[in-house]
């Protein structure tokens, strides 16, 4: 079965700095990954996904992440962070052998809060 | 995401009520899914249906039903037997290839 984890509830980090927030996943074929972010009372937006090629990913907002299949991580990433990326993060993934169909497994999300 | 349409934005259900929850595309996609979030949390799959006419329970179906009679349209209703169905609730599509999913803006139900 597939399955997501977002080790950390939240994060904080001030304006200008670097952010990262944490995924790994566990897949029996290989993986697609996204990345969604939720700002209150609003759906998810998609920010970027993996699906081959590069590892490293380049998406909306200038948000990247990074696939290691070794280490089975796929870590958003935004080199200088503002106050208004302060939001909630999701990380997703789809297992790509037949048997696991069309779904995709949400991790439990992981709240960043930017501090000017 | 502007073509996946969810109504009402926010409704107030007394106990015993049933509540149908609107899911509308113009988008020509076949899969279409719902999604319950509760505060401070993540998603948890209810239904979802892969074409017109047929649809799988997800993870949490007990006391929700739903329908697929057009490609565009996937109601949810939370029927009184679901013991706590005070939450947020989404509807997303899902693209074919890739398969990533788009979200409604969501619909917020309060049982009082």
């Amino acid at each position: 079965a597939q399955s997501v984890a977002q080790p950390e509830d939240q994060v904080n980090v001030a304006e200008g700095n670097p952010l990262t927030v944490k995924c790994t996943y566990s897949v029996s074929g290989n993986p697609y990954l996204f990345w969604y972010v939720q700002y209150p009372n609003r759906g998810l937006q998609f920010l970027l996904k993996y699906i081959t090629g590069d590892n490293l990913v380049k998406g909306s907002y200038g948000f990247e992440a990074e696939f290691n299949k070794s280490q089975t991580s796929f870590h958003l990433k935004k080199p200088s962070a503002l106050v208004s990326d302060s939001a909630l993060y999701f990380c997703a993934v789809r297992d790509m052998i037949k048997a696991a169909g069309n779904k995709l497994t949400f991790g439990g999300g992981t709240r960043v809060l930017v501090k000017p | 995401d502007g073509g996946i349409t969810q109504s009402p934005k926010y409704l107030f259900r007394k106990e015993g009520q049933n509540v149908t929850l609107s899911c509308e595309q113009n988008l020509n996609h076949d899969a279409m899914y719902w999604y319950r979030q509760d505060p401070g949390q993540g998603l948890r799959l209810i239904y979802y249906s892969q074409i017109v006419n047929d649809f799988q329970k997800g993870d949490i179906a007990e006391g929700y039903s739903v329908s697929r009679e057009k490609k565009e349209s996937f109601p949810l209703t939370v029927t009184s037997a679901q013991k706590n169905p005070t939450a947020f609730y989404l509807c997303a599509i899902q693209t074919s290839g890739t398969g990533e999913l788009f979200f409604g803006e969501g619909s917020r139900l309060t049982v009082l």
